[in-house]
């Protein structure tokens, strides 16, 4: 059974970047097959879609994060990472990293338990 | 980008009750690309419906997904203590993979 954990800072100052790494069990990022992806949920708020990484390093972004926003990949110790620069208050929430099944009936089918970044001086 | 509008907000129902939960697409979309996730504070969403109408593993059968085109509905048969929670809707017809707002079910 694939299990996923977020690790990574859980403060951040305004302005800086923040980086979050997911390392995977119970699958191999290599074997293909699925996508791996990045979800946050602002407090009180609903689930922001993120984007996502193939094993290749083909990515997707959402586009309101595009400028700030890198997903890298590394097979060698099964994991991915997000980067996600000049952050702001608004970049507070919990982030969680998924696996996404695409397909004949596309899901995200595993989650990790989520990591929560706080943005504070 | 496609937008998916959760209807209601929230929803305030008895243990027993039936609950029905609305997502609509604002273009039409295959139901094989529509999913639906149960989230609680301090939980990772859990996976309950994908193709629309495909019960995840382990989910127990008081929750049926249905529709198409730009309407989906949820719906949850005899509400437990246990399903109080946000549901959200996701689709996957082209990213971003947007998720709706959430409907709030609430006793």
């Amino acid at each position: 059974q694939v299990q996923l954990q977020e690790s990574g800072p859980g403060l951040v100052k305004p302005s800086q970047t923040v980086s979050l790494t997911c390392t995977v069990s119970g699958d191999s990022i290599a074997s293909g097959g699925f996508y791996w992806s990045w979800i946050r949920h602002h407090p009180g708020k609903g689930l922001e879609w993120m984007g996502y990484i193939y094993y290749s390093g083909s990515t997707y972004y959402n586009p309101s994060l595009k400028t700030r926003l890198t997903i890298s990949v590394d097979t060698s110790k099964n994991q991915f990472s997000l980067k996600l620069s000049s952050v702001t208050a608004a970049d507070t929430a919990f982030y969680y990293c998924a696996r996404y099944r695409a397909g004949l009936l596309p899901h995200l089918d595993s989650w990790g338990q989520g990591t929560l970044v706080t943005v504070s001086s | 980008e496609i937008v998916l509008t959760q209807s209601p907000g929230t929803l305030s129902l008895s243990p027993g009750e039936r609950a029905t939960l609305s997502c609509r697409a604002s273009q039409s979309i295959s139901s094989v690309y529509l999913a639906w996730f149960q989230h609680k504070p301090g939980q990772a969403p859990r996976l309950l419906i994908y193709g629309a109408s495909t019960r995840a593993t382990a989910i127990p059968d008081r929750f049926s997904g249905s529709g198409s085109g730009t309407d989906f509905t949820l719906t949850i048969s005899r509400l437990e203590p246990e399903d109080f929670a946000v549901y959200y809707c996701q689709q996957f017809s082209s990213p971003p993979h947007t998720f709706g707002q959430g409907t709030k079910l609430e006793i």
